[in-house]
């Protein structure tokens, strides 16, 4: 059993480019969480996805961002017009759903962008 | 400043000795979780201590919770070098929801 796959894990990206980000969940597992950390701090939540839909993206900034966890395939974070700021590692996390133990992460995703 | 604070931002012991981390929270909990990362590497679980519960052991970790004064603390007792280490604590306001992670412990085990 598979745990949470993310790819790649090293993009390097040149200003102004896109970054797509994937994120396979564990399997039973139907909702998604994205968290980004930078150098030195602590993962700071992005975004929650369910199958086909946004719980909750209060974490997730307004321009260049966005999220989808479709019916069929990994989830991605997508990263338009990237910039250095940008430059992170951006987990992925999965769960069975509300109320369920059993968060998992995945081994992360480190974004440079140049 | 957030959710989930760490005390001390960095330890630096020698093998053998105990490590103390606390975090510090602020709103409501659900349950509090403690996380290991090493450098460049993702998260590993270590612990999950729910808000009806004051104390938690799982091999050489101790995790204590104090709901009134909203702090939780882990020891790693009899550490190796194999712990270096940044620990994070999480908490949520339900299982399965979102987690707030404070900024980390660093510790350092010297051999």
């Amino acid at each position: 059993n598979a745990g949470v796959m993310q790819n790649p894990r090293h993009l390097v990206r040149r200003r102004g480019q896109e970054a797509r980000l994937r994120c396979s969940p564990m399997k039973g597992h139907s909702h998604v969480y994205w968290y980004r950390q930078l150098p030195e701090e602590g993962l700071k939540f992005m975004v929650y996805l369910q199958k086909e839909n946004i719980i909750d993206e209060s974490g997730m900034p307004k321009e260049r961002f966005s999220a989808e966890f479709p019916k069929e395939g990994p989830s991605i974070l997508r990263i338009q017009q990237v910039v250095r700021g940008d430059s992170a590692a951006y987990f992925c996390a999965s769960s069975p759903g509300p109320g369920e133990l059993g968060y998992t992460f995945g081994s992360g995703t480190r974004l440079t962008v140049v | 400043s957030q959710q989930g604070e760490e005390d001390p931002q960095a330890l630096s012991i020698q093998e053998g000795e105990n490590a103390t981390m606390n975090c510090s929270y602020k709103t409501s909990i659900n349950n509090l979780q403690w996380y290991r990362q090493n450098s460049g590497r993702g998260l590993v679980h270590l612990i999950l201590i729910r808000s009806n519960e004051r104390e938690k052991h799982s091999g050489r970790l101790r995790v204590t919770l104090d709901t009134s004064k909203k702090s939780s603390s882990l020891l790693i007792t009899a550490s190796r070098a194999a712990d270096t280490a940044s620990y994070f604590c999480a908490t949520d306001k339900a299982a399965g929801n979102k987690l707030t992670f404070g900024g980390g412990t660093r510790v350092l085990v010297k051999p």
